[in-house]
């Protein structure tokens, strides 16, 4: 079936350093979202990539859709503290129902 | 804002017992989502539904059923908890007119099942 997997599980990085996480589908997707647990909480969503190639920012943070849509990325410049979390990517299943495949996530931790 | 609710943020329950976990949304959304959370195996879909007593299985339903009488409130059933379902339940919701737009989730149930 339809897949979503997602690089690596988990990054330990100094703040100030950047990080990058991966996620590749196993067929085309229609959209791709992200999504940012912090510990504790539950995910909230970040952003949505629709266009072939896409490239949307969010301050430090740089979201990117493959040219095929079957892969993402997502990079943080200088991590902080405040980044701390799970990150989910998400592609769109269904675009009747809204159904969407998670990846497992990257565990982010920041070390002051 | 949108607002997922979900009734128990933690829940202690007995190996057999039927547990009902409650989510209602605020937003008029038609579809709503069932997942459950565990360490190294990110969200997994359980149930979801896309309008009143619509519903279909997700990618983990057994041992699970679900009851949407009202739009607002999607409700989970465990029919004989066991321990094996001892997770974080998140509920969500998106608008089908807004597909595109992302989940809201409810804060999370955390089961133990005993």
């Amino acid at each position: 079936g339809q897949q979503v997997m997602q690089i690596p599980q988990y990054q330990h990085v100094q703040e100030g350093e950047d990080f990058t996480t991966y996620c590749n589908s196993s067929t085309t997707l229609s959209n791709i979202q992200w999504y940012k647990q912090r510990p504790g909480g539950h995910p909230v969503f970040l952003i949505q990539l629709v266009k072939s190639g896409e490239v949307k920012k969010q301050k430090r943070l740089t979201f990117q859709f493959g040219e095929a849509k079957k892969n993402s990325s997502l990079h943080i410049t200088a991590t902080q503290t405040t980044d701390v979390g799970t990150y989910f990517c998400a592609g769109l299943r269904s675009s009747n129902t809204g159904k969407l495949i998670f990846g497992q996530g990257t565990t982010l931790q920041v070390k002051p | 804002d949108v607002k997922v609710t979900q009734s128990s943020r933690y829940l202690v329950k007995r190996t057999g017992e039927k547990v009902f976990l409650e989510c209602v949304q605020d937003m008029d959304h038609e579809n709503m989502f069932w997942y459950r959370q565990d360490p190294g195996l990110g969200l997994r879909l359980i149930y979801f539904s896309y309008d009143v007593k619509m519903k279909e299985k997700g990618d983990i339903p057994e041992g699970y059923s679900v009851s949407r009488e009202k739009k607002e409130r999607f409700s989970l059933i465990l029919e004989s908890a066991s321990t094996n379902q001892t997770s974080m339940y998140l509920c969500a919701s998106t608008s089908r007119s807004r597909a595109f737009y992302g989940y809201t989730f409810g804060s999370g149930t955390r089961l133990t099942v005993v």
